[in-house]
């Protein structure tokens, strides 16, 4: 059962414009949320993060947004930029219990030049 | 900060071998290691957690016989694929939470391991 999902597999965008990634959640536990970002045969680099308490977390040209009442959150990626291209993945863990993340399945970005 | 690494890169081996990969935390002390295996165009997928000091907790569906993890200290966790066969060919990929960090949540990522196994 996929407690987090990312249902657009991939996204295309030009370069300067803004990159939306969408990510759902059914578990109503998670409290904390991350962005990690993944390019091919790497590991996943840790993006940005945010916590149930808010409902935004800037950092740079990353823009996370929470929704908890439609259980939804995104990544804003402005302005993008042809080295933002690769697979981003949203993970979520709730505080009680292992702390284990749960990953989506990503969505592949490509920011065309 | 928050760098692990993990040894090696790349490995291909015969079928009926076993393969031990390394996953290191080189600037923080990681009481927890996870082991995530990846197949291709699809979620990392959690094999299991590595306590310090402590037996692994395997995920469902994971052989612990299989895919023995040892965590002899708070930078290093091994996972070992004994008698490994063609269906464990995949991209291995650690990670390690900082015991130093307030929400422990946050993990950090080695850069993964590409079995082949022939």
């Amino acid at each position: 059962d996929q407690q987090v999902k990312q249902n657009s597999p991939s996204l295309s965008v030009q370069e300067g414009r803004i990159s939306i990634l969408n990510c759902d959640y059914t578990n109503s536990m998670f409290d904390y949320f991350l962005w990690y970002k993944k390019y091919p045969a790497e590991g996943p680099t840790f993006l940005i993060s945010i916590s149930s308490i808010k409902d935004k977390n800037e950092d740079g040209r990353f823009t996370v947004f929470l929704n908890k009442s439609a259980k939804h959150l995104s990544l804003h990626i402005v302005p993008s930029q042809p080295g933002d291209s690769a697979v981003y993945f949203c993970a979520a863990s709730a505080r009680t219990g292992a702390n284990n993340l749960f990953f989506g399945t990503g969505t592949r970005l490509t920011v065309i030049p | 900060g928050a760098v692990v690494s993990q040894h090696p890169s790349r490995v291909i081996c015969k079928s009926g071998t076993s393969v031990k990969i390394e996953c290191r935390s080189l600037d923080f002390q990681a009481t927890t290691m996870f082991w995530y295996r990846q197949f291709p165009k699809q979620s990392l997928m959690l094999m299991a957690t590595s306590n310090e000091g402590s037996k692994a907790t395997y995920e469902q569906g994971v052989e612990k016989d299989k895919f023995l993890i040892n965590h002899a200290s708070l930078t290093l966790s091994t996972l070992t694929v004994t008698s490994a066969h063609p269906e464990d060919s995949s991209f291995y990929i650690c990670s390690a939470r900082d015991r130093g960090r307030a929400r422990t949540d946050t993990q950090y990522f080695g850069p993964g391991t590409r079995l082949t196994v022939l």
